[in-house]
């Protein structure tokens, strides 16, 4: 089972554009991370958002988390086309890290 | 390069058959992941191991089974294979039992 659902489920934009994907999770979490995979590689650790933090800033990464909400979001800024990949949200919780349904973004020149 | 090693890459099997998957973690990581990643399902986390003790079970099938040697070092057991368990298979590693992972390119198996 999901624990968390990425929306949208596709995402296509221009080189240049910003980027927004959004992750809602259903129990409570340790951290919650994002995570990118090019087409049937693996899986790259973007970036990290401990549960009682509610920003954080990595390059052209922006994340935020809402606990109340229990949900989170992804900004990709100026984002270019080698962006394109598909990008995942994972809750830890109890030992385990649980993927979301993943957004799959396309960056067009 | 992660630092964590899959092996094999590709296997094509046939049903009713068994195969083993094969991981070693980043050198000094004592948590192995193992998932499972099918278009259907998308990434299902099956088992996480620290230290040689399995420390949670996800959404493993009881013909599977994982075990996380001395050496750190992690084989997942697939039997009686099914059409369905057709899949790309993630081993991942972290030096404690949470925080970012760190993937293997996977081990994509077929079974017809």
């Amino acid at each position: 089972s999901q624990q968390g659902e990425e929306d949208p489920q596709a995402l296509s934009i221009q080189e240049g554009e910003n980027a927004t994907m959004n992750c809602s999770y259903k129990t409570s979490i340790n951290n919650l991370q994002w995570y990118r995979q090019n087409s049937g590689r693996g899986l790259v650790h973007l970036i990290l958002i401990r549960s009682n933090e509610r920003e954080k800033h990595s390059g052209r990464l922006r994340v935020t988390l809402d606990t109340s909400k229990k949900s989170s979001s992804l900004l990709i800024t100026a984002s270019r086309a080698a962006d394109t990949a598909s990008y995942f949200c994972a809750t830890d919780t109890a030992s385990k890290l649980t993927f979301g349904t993943g957004t799959r973004l396309q960056v067009t020149l | 390069d992660s630092g964590v090693t899959q092996t094999p890459k590709h296997l094509i099997t046939a049903t009713g058959q068994r195969v083993t998957l094969r991981c070693s973690p980043r050198s000094g990581d004592l948590s192995v992941y193992w998932y499972q990643q099918s278009l259907d399902q998308g990434l299902q986390f099956l088992i996480h191991y620290y230290n040689g003790e399995e420390r949670a079970k996800g959404n493993i099938l009881e013909r599977f089974s994982a075990q996380q040697f001395p050496d750190l070092h992690s084989e997942l057991n697939l039997s009686s294979l099914e059409l369905g368990d057709s899949a790309l298979y993630f081993c991942a590693s972290s030096f404690l039992s949470t925080g970012e992972l760190f993937f293997g390119e996977g081990s994509r198996l077929t079974v017809l």
